[in-house]
């Protein structure tokens, strides 16, 4: 109840397309969704988050969609470009407010 | 705005001996957290600060790691005796709301135990 589980492990994308990354969560008491980016050498950045309460969220080029009734949420990130290659992890609130539970990472690469 | 600082970044030990890390939050971040991130997998949280007080160590293996967060700024975390599965990267994060929002990370301590 207290995973995520996120696909696919490893993406290859070409420039200018569309990289889409999934998650799923089990905790429906989970309320809080972020996206974090990671380069090699660097800490996790918090890229974009979204609440339960709405269905899309956009931030330029990335967009987190949330279905609440699947327990599905995803990262869609538009005319990806090289610099966008690197490690991308989705990460629920626990229960209590505390923890975040990240999934395993998705990396991403971006073909010029 | 400077980030989260973490020193050192990288530490080389051999198994049994200790080890320490250390971090200052972004400046008025109240929360502070420490992640162990395993080759290839995602951060888990060892603790979780607010303030000086604990909030939740429930994943925090006791009987050999530490932290600590006194007068409320920077915080040391510590391995003793280390193992060679405490090899990962150990990051530290703050955030200035309660709750286990909008967490702000450093760039992470690589420990290799040998």
């Amino acid at each position: 109840q207290q995973q995520v589980k996120q696909s696919p492990q490893s993406l290859i994308v070409q420039k200018g397309g569309i990289s889409i990354i999934n998650c799923a969560y089990e905790n429906t008491a989970f309320d809080y969704f972020p996206w974090y980016q990671q380069f090699p050498g660097k800490g996790p950045a918090l890229l974009i988050a979204i609440r339960p309460d709405v269905s899309e969220k956009k931030e330029g080029r990335f967009t987190i969609s949330f279905n609440k009734s699947a327990k599905q949420f995803s990262l869609h990130i538009m005319d990806s470009q090289p610099g966008d290659s690197a490690t991308y992890f989705c990460a629920a609130l626990n229960q209590a407010g505390t923890a975040l539970i990240f999934g395993k990472g998705t990396t991403l690469s971006v073909s010029s | 705005e400077a980030g989260v600082a973490q020193s050192p970044r990288y530490k080389i030990i051999e198994k049994r001996q200790s080890v320490a890390f250390w971090c200052n939050p972004i400046s008025g971040h109240a929360t502070l957290y420490w992640y162990q991130q395993i080759l290839g997998q995602g951060p888990k949280l060892l603790i979780q600060f607010q303030n000086n007080g604990v909030v939740d160590d429930s994943q925090l293996p006791k009987d050999r790691f530490s932290a600590e967060r006194l007068k409320g700024v920077d915080s040391t975390l510590k391995i003793q005796p280390a193992k060679l599965e405490d090899s990962a990267v150990y990051l530290c994060a703050s955030s200035d709301l309660a709750g286990g929002y909008e967490q702000y990370f450093g760039p992470g301590t690589r420990l290799t135990v040998t």
